[in-house]
């Protein structure tokens, strides 16, 4: 499994842009990058999933250059609401997640 | 999005005695996991479990844990003697069709006195 590397911290005020980058460094070819959202007491939540380039959904963008080695997260005009744990993961398919430590991102109003 | 459903949502225990934490219902789905969250800790990954078997399991699920899916729809995580290590949130998770993402439950808090 392909370890990442991702800040420990961020913060950020209601209404900016926020970016998470992470590296990946020793990625397979066969593998997605995946990020999933944990707020305390909650189950982790799948947030968006991407091979390359960019991918967006409702809730975030993934931009992922050419060579794969990173990734970063877009959450556009967060809110207090998006304060939360953030894990990038290297995903080869139906099999179990290995979780670091994930980015805790904080928002100020 | 499906969703995933765990009882008990907290289940406090003597050390030594049996739990059972259950993911509730499930149908028509095949592949599952049991992951654990320490307070203030990283998720672990316990063990997963294809077509009613284990296919994978952790250092961490020993002896004193077993899972079982008894009437084809609960799937469930006994721990057979708890220690007061063994406090934590428990989520169940059922794996996805499109990005082989992972649907977790809300979490079953063990608190082992």
């Amino acid at each position: 499994l392909a370890k990442t590397t991702q800040p420990i911290s961020m913060d950020s005020y209601e209404g900016q842009e926020v970016n998470i980058t992470c590296s990946h460094n020793n990625i397979a070819t066969n593998d997605y990058i995946t990020w999933y959202q944990q707020f305390p007491s909650q189950g982790p939540r799948f947030i968006i999933q991407g091979y390359k380039t960019k991918v967006t959904n409702e809730v975030a963008s993934l931009f992922i250059p050419a060579d794969r080695k990173s990734s970063t997260l877009s959450l556009p005009r967060v809110s207090l609401s998006d304060t939360a744990v953030y894990y990038c993961l290297v995903v080869g398919g139906a099999s179990k997640i290995i979780f670091g430590s994930g980015t805790r991102l904080s928002i100020r109003p | 999005e499906p969703e995933v459903t765990q009882t008990p949502s907290h289940q406090v225990t003597q050390m030594g005695q049996e739990v059972i934490l259950r993911c509730v219902p499930i149908s028509n789905h095949l592949y599952f996991y049991w992951y654990r969250q320490i307070l203030g800790q990283k998720v672990e990954f316990l063990v997963s479990f294809y077509n009613n078997e284990i296919s994978e399991k952790s250092e961490i699920f020993d002896d004193q844990f077993s899972v079982e899916r008894p009437d084809g729809s609960n799937f469930t995580l006994k721990i057979r003697s708890t220690k007061l290590e063994d406090s934590a949130m428990y989520f169940c998770a059922r794996q996805g069709e499109e990005y082989n993402e992972q649907f977790f439950g809300p979490g079953t808090r063990l608190t082992v006195l």
